[in-house]
């Protein structure tokens, strides 16, 4: 069974703060991992995604990918009350028509 | 730009009542189609996905079916509903990084 696993949280950090997300899948011929971001109600919205070891930045957000150590992570900085949020990990092993594996997710509260 | 459909937003159905929720996409040809459902506080689950018109695979065996008549439009349905159908009901199709993009989601309650 191919996995993936996310503390559901709830993390709690102040406004201003990096919010660190974590992620760990265990089919090691997983090759592109995604985040999602996912407000109460809503459909989850696609924040960032990356293919290769090392970091990868797009704003406020930086992917953070360890292949060895099966280890998808999502900074954000500077978060803001809007960043509150469900943050969704997803992992697509190699010719699975894209398919995707989704992590229950993590749920982030900024606090003032 | 792309854009994808859902509809009806919310349904609320009584137990063995038959069910159709329908997707379309705008602005790409030949988009591989998925149908995902999220029951309260859970995961996301994937229960159907489409390469292409007729095309159909299951992920989960369940009383829903899935049926993909044109290219950019993606059905889900069910003979008779249970309880345990009820959640949140999302379509996606992928992009050229293998992203997927959602819908606005078509929430069920079954009654």
């Amino acid at each position: 069974q191919k996995e993936v696993e996310q503390n559901s949280g709830p993390l709690s950090v102040p406004e201003g703060a990096i919010a660190s997300l974590n992620c760990t899948y265990s089919d090691r011929g997983s090759q592109s991992f995604f985040w999602y971001r996912q407000y109460s109600g809503k459909s989850p919205e696609l924040i960032m995604f990356i293919y290769s070891n090392g970091d990868k930045e797009d704003g406020r957000f930086t992917a953070q990918l360890n292949k060895a150590s099966q280890y998808v992570s999502l900074l954000i900085r500077d978060s803001q009350p809007s960043d509150s949020a469900t943050y969704l990990c997803a992992v697509r092993a190699t010719g699975t028509a894209s398919k995707l594996t989704f992590g229950t997710g993590t749920r982030l509260q900024v606090t003032l | 730009s792309q854009t994808i459909h859902q509809w009806p937003a919310t349904l609320v159905q009584p137990v063995g009542s038959p069910l159709s929720l329908e997707c379309t996409v705008e602005g790409t040809s030949n988009p591989n189609l998925y149908w995902y459902r999220q029951a309260a506080g859970r995961g996301l689950q994937l229960l159907f996905y489409s390469v292409g018109i007729g095309q159909i695979s299951s992920e989960v065996p369940q009383n829903l079916s899935a049926s993909r008549p044109q290219d950019r439009q993606f059905i889900l349905s069910s003979k008779k509903l249970l309880l345990s159908d009820s959640g949140f009901y999302l379509c996606a199709w992928t992009g050229g990084a293998h992203e997927q993009y959602f819908g606005p989601g078509t929430r069920l309650t079954v009654t």
